[in-house]
């Protein structure tokens, strides 16, 4: 059972919307930020979004993120089924003192 | 070009042991903590620990996930810009590919900010 906590999958057309969410507690998402990380099939993790909704270079701005309170969600619009792939959450947990991942979400164009 | 090579994987029994290696190059090694995060077969990726980068008296702080604690050590080499992770009482649940991933400080990863991470290493824990 992951400390945050993921729907198991989500779809949606090519060229719509897609939101998908993570929820966790005060003394993780809700005390610290929130990366976001694309995988996939065969290949690591790729940092999506840091500190909540910041995109790192080469990361197209049809990916956006966003927190409130101690969820915090993924945006993903215009979506391509280059898109199709496994979307995983993260933080720190402040009283585990751990690193901690959603449980991931896959994602079907 | 950040780069993050991983090696040492294999095929262990239960209770034996293994030390994986992660050669890093494209940045200055010393100045960021480094980071364990291990992804089981078909399960999402796992933190298993963190090494900081040293402090102005030469020490480091690590941190591990409970699953692991007292039977996983991680450590650093800056002058070969290597990090390590030595795994003692391997147990089947250790079965995953085991990714070294870069904190963008040296003091750690707020948020779990990992930029750049590793091919991966696979180990299996199996007799």
């Amino acid at each position: 059972q992951s400390v945050l906590t993921q729907p198991p999958s989500v779809s949606a057309a090519p060229g719509q919307k897609v939101t998908i969410s993570c929820s966790g507690s005060s003394s993780n998402i809700g005390s610290d930020f929130v990366s976001w990380y694309q995988q996939i099939p065969g290949t690591a993790p790729k940092l999506l979004i840091y500190d909540n909704d910041k995109r790192p270079s080469g990361i197209p701005d049809r990916f956006s993120g966003s927190k409130s309170g101690t969820s915090a969600t993924l945006d993903i619009t215009g979506l391509q089924t280059g898109d199709e792939a496994d979307y995983y959450c993260a933080t720190w947990d402040r009283s585990l003192d751990t690193g901690v991942f959603g449980g991931g979400t896959r994602l079907t164009v | 070009e950040v780069q993050l090579l991983e090696s040492g994987g294999g095929l262990v029994q239960p209770g034996g042991s293994l030390r994986l290696s992660c050669v890093a190059s494209g940045f200055t090694f010393k100045n960021y903590a480094m980071n364990w995060v291990r992804q089981a077969p078909g399960k999402g990726p796992e933190w298993v620990s963190i090494i900081s980068g040293r402090s102005g008296d030469g020490t480091s702080y690590t941190k591990y996930a409970d699953s692991v604690k007292g039977r996983f050590t991680i450590s650093r080499d800056d002058s070969k810009n290597i990090l390590s992770l030595q795994m003692n009482s391997l147990r089947a649940e250790d079965t995953a590919i085991y990714y070294c991933a870069k904190c963008t400080y040296r003091t750690g990863c707020h948020g779990l900010y990992l930029e750049s991470w590793g091919q991966g290493a696979l180990v299996t824990v199996s007799s």
